[in-house]
């Protein structure tokens, strides 16, 4: 089977640091994704991990372990704009997505 | 280079009446999915297809749900016989042919919104 978990939600306050995690358990991986989607609106592209390690890019970071199935999104400098739910996503055979968390940011 | 295409963005159909949703891929594209969203919900997978050719359709009801993707022409998602469940947000991405071993981004258009009254 295919699982992917994900906090529900989380609160962090602007200007601070939130780590966003996903656990998986797929029958097999060919890469993770984030994604980030603003209420009403598309998701969009926000990281790629396929190999062991953090990958950054900008305020955004992303780690993966697949000995551990895990990976997490790390929010840097949080902008109120950064409000959204954010989607861990993983590829096997197709793309399958978490529930996504949703991130309220606190002015 | 216009992104993925969806129409109609909203839908409204009463019980019983056929749903049909189009989706163009971005230029260069061949690889199509079809996700389904309830609000406040993640994407729940139910399509993949390549041209004239369903890859996976594994996360499709079996019955009056059907996709394809036309060697010319949009996907469609169609739904007949419409029920109020089926009510939500309907998404389509698609990806470039190469992506077997690369990224394979998936490119979303803005979703089609069906209500079912």
């Amino acid at each position: 089977g295919q699982n992917i978990d994900q906090p529900t939600e989380m609160t962090a306050t602007e200007g601070a640091i939130v780590q966003i995690n996903c656990t998986y358990q797929t029958s097999g991986f060919n890469g993770l994704f984030w994604y980030q989607q603003h209420a009403g609106e598309a998701p969009t592209f926000l990281s790629y991990n396929v190999l062991d390690g953090l990958e950054e890019k900008g305020r955004f970071s992303s780690f993966l372990s697949r000995s551990k199935g895990y990976s997490y999104l790390l929010l840097k400098e949080l902008q109120m704009k950064d409000s959204a739910s954010y989607l861990c996503a993983v590829r096997d055979d197709k793309i399958i997505f978490g529930k996504g968390t949703r991130l309220h940011i606190l002015p | 280079n216009a992104g993925v295409m969806q129409n109609p963005r909203h839908l409204v159909r009463r019980r019983g009446q056929e749903a049909r949703l189009r989706c163009s891929p971005m230029k260069g594209h061949s690889h199509v999915y079809w996700y389904r969203q309830l609000p406040e919900e993640g994407l729940k997978f139910m399509v993949y297809l390549q041209k004239e050719n369903i890859i996976d359709e594994s996360g499709m009801p079996k019955e009056r749900f059907s996709a394809e993707f036309p060697k010319e022409g949009p996907s469609i998602l169609r739904i007949q016989q419409v029920v109020r469940g089926d009510s939500a947000a309907y998404f389509c991405a698609s990806s470039p042919p190469e992506a077997g071993m690369n990224t394979g981004e998936l490119f979303f258009g803005e979703g089609s919104r069906l209500t079912v009254l």
